[in-house]
Order: C-alpha cells, then structure tokens, then sequence
C-alpha cells in the first residue's frame, strides 16, 4: 500500500531564517506531488504541484519555493521567512497518468510557526 | 470560479443520531468531488470520491451523493459515534486535465456520548 511521510511535524524558527519542509511516498511510482498550506480560519490553498522529478508549478507567488529531486520525494524551501509564512503545510500526492484528476492523499502535516 | 461553500460550519448531535453534511458549489461542470476528515493538528484523510457520472459513494456507515445540476454533495453519516468527531471537508475539481481542487472550509462535527 501507499504512505506518505512529512516531516518535521512541528517547526518553530525565527523571522528570516531559512526553511525546509520534506514529503515522500512510498508504494508508488511517478506520483503527482503537491503542497498545500492550510491557514487558521481559511480554506487550503495550493502552493505548488509537481507531474515529474525536476518539473514544479508555482500557483500563488510568495516567498517559498519547491523542489522534486527524486521521483518520490518533494520539498518546500525558504530563504528568508516571513511571519506570514506561519501556518499548517500539507503535502500530498495523487497517482499520475498523464493527469492531475485522481484522488487526493495527505500526509500529516507540518506545524510551522514563525516568530 | 469555482467556489465551495459547507453550512454550518460547526455541528453538534447526540451520539448515535443519523445525520447529513452539505456540500454546495457554484460551478457544475466537474470532474469529481471529494469528501475528507482532518482530525485536529492532523493531515486530511480521504473519505469517498465521487466521479461526475456517479450519483453516490458509500463507504461503511458513510454515503456521498452528488447532483451536479442542484450544485451539491451530501455526506451522510449513519449512527454517528463519538469517533466521528473531526472536521469534514469537502473539495470539487473542475473538468480539465489539469484542474486543480477548490476546497470548502469544512464542517466541524462534534458527536455527544
């Protein structure tokens, strides 16, 4: 069967310090991978998605960035984080052929408070 | 755009009663619709799916039901138990190879033993 694994599960870090966030998957080949961030109040939004090792799309600009070096793993970076980045990061996958239609599964989530 | 609204946003019944949760959204034309639960300080977890040309889903005491031309999804829960209590959203993806899903702001489900 398929998990996924996000870590670290809780973050605290400073206000311009750097960030980064891991997901995998395992039990499964060339999986869509994608980040959500899940604000207090607020609905998820989605950060980035990602269909290939190498192949990220941005959907909202801000101060984070992804990244897909091996066909299962995906990471969410910053250089400089900004009290606005706070909040409750999810990364999910779905399987591929060819679409992003298939079912949505989380990881755990990631806490990241920013102070 | 599609938008995804869920009323109430928070819902407490007695241990054991039957109950529904409602989905609207304001766009027909989808994909597929999808019902989660995130219990607190945790991750979603996937429910049902429903695919456009299906009218429900069930899956043990839960069934999804779809009407694409009213704009809404329904969870139902039978004899709901106090291990229910979580928050359940829902989310619609449009049609298109590389639609994305919109996601409603969830009901929070609060079951009374």
């Amino acid at each position: 069967s398929q998990t996924i694994h996000q870590w670290p599960a809780t973050l605290v870090q400073p206000v311009g310090s750097p960030l980064s966030l891991e997901c995998t998957v395992e039990g499964t080949s060339n999986p869509n991978l994608y980040w959500y961030r899940q604000a207090a109040g607020r609905g998820l939004q989605l950060l980035f998605y990602s269909v290939g090792i190498g192949q990220i799309s941005s959907e909202v600009p801000q101060n984070l960035s992804a990244s897909r070096p091996q066909d299962r793993q995906f990471i969410l970076s910053s250089k400089k984080l900004l009290l606005s980045d706070s909040g409750f990061y999810l990364c999910a996958w779905s399987v591929s052929g060819g679409t992003l239609t298939g079912e949505l599964f989380f990881g755990e989530g990631s806490r990241l408070t920013v102070l | 755009k599609q938008e995804v609204t869920q009323i109430p946003a928070a819902l407490s019944v007695p241990e054991g009663e039957n109950l529904v949760l409602n989905c609207s959204f304001t766009d027909s034309a989808i994909y597929n619709l999808q019902w989660f639960r995130q219990d607190p300080g945790k991750g979603l977890t996937s429910l049902l799916l429903i695919q456009s040309s299906q009218r429900e889903q069930t899956s043990g005491r839960l069934n999804a039901s779809l009407d694409k031309s009213s704009g809404r999804s329904t969870l139902y829960i039978a004899a709901s138990q106090p291990g229910d209590s979580a928050t359940y959203l829902c989310a619609v993806r449009p049609t298109g190879a590389n639609s994305k899903l919109t996601f409603g702001k969830g009901i929070t489900l609060s079951v009374r033993p």
